[in-house]
């Protein structure tokens, strides 16, 4: 039992590149969610996706685009990756109850840097 | 103004040592978490609570809701308790709002 993996671990983009993070969890869980994390900042959330088949935005989407492809598996695109973009990515999933009441299993993260 | 703020930032303590992290909040909330965060970056959801107080081994979680405050205690600390441990609310219907963490570092 895995719980959340997230692949890379890490990636180094120039100014205007594209890629995709990827997540998957092996919980059989309905919420999806990813973040950033910033120093100073805290956690924000970038999108998340309550069941299979829907998205919606969190507090910081712009520059980001997310496909729930089925119920394991949670993407996060970055289409013309910008400096600002530099951070490191957590994605995590939750359970049935109400997405938000619900504890929340973390993957490991992605640190991304943008030159 | 963030919703949620913790104290103190960072915190230094002798192995042994009663330690504990607050967290004050500005919102009516559902629930909230305590996280820790290890060296090496992952997360870990320690405790999610709505009312009282919840004990895990040598952590201890409480809230007060009238006064909109939620402590962490850690009893008997050990170096392995150094991490970075977060405080998150959540509102009925809405998402997750994260402190900044409180840096912890136990020394042997």
């Amino acid at each position: 039992n895995a719980g959340v993996t997230q692949t890379p671990k890490f990636q180094v983009l120039k100014t205007g590149q594209s890629m995709t993070l990827q997540c998957a969890q092996d919980m059989n869980h309905n919420s999806m969610y990813w973040y950033r994390q910033d120093p100073g900042m805290g956690l924000r959330l970038i999108y998340y996706s309550a069941s299979e088949g829907t998205t919606d935005k969190g507090e910081v989407p712009n520059g980001y685009n997310v496909s729930r492809l089925n119920k394991r598996e949670f993407s996060l695109r970055l289409e013309s990756a910008a400096p600002s973009q530099t951070s490191v990515y957590f994605c995590a999933s939750s359970g049935d109850r109400a997405q938000w009441e619900e504890t929340q299993y973390f993957g490991p993260g992605t640190r991304l840097l943008v030159l | 103004k963030n919703e949620v703020e913790q104290s103190p930032q960072n915190l230094t303590a002798q192995e042994g040592e009663f330690i504990t992290i607050n967290c004050s909040y500005s919102v009516g909330i559902s629930a909230l978490h305590w996280l820790q965060q290890h060296p090496g970056g992952g997360i870990v959801s320690l405790f999610m609570l709505s009312s009282g107080k919840k004990k895990h081994g040598r952590l201890i979680a409480t809230i007060n809701i009238q006064e909109k405050h939620s402590s962490l205690h850690i009893t008997a600390s050990h170096p392995r308790d150094s991490a970075v441990y977060i405080c998150a609310v959540t509102r009925t219907g809405n998402q997750f709002y994260f402190g900044t963490g409180t840096s912890l570092t136990v020394i042997p």
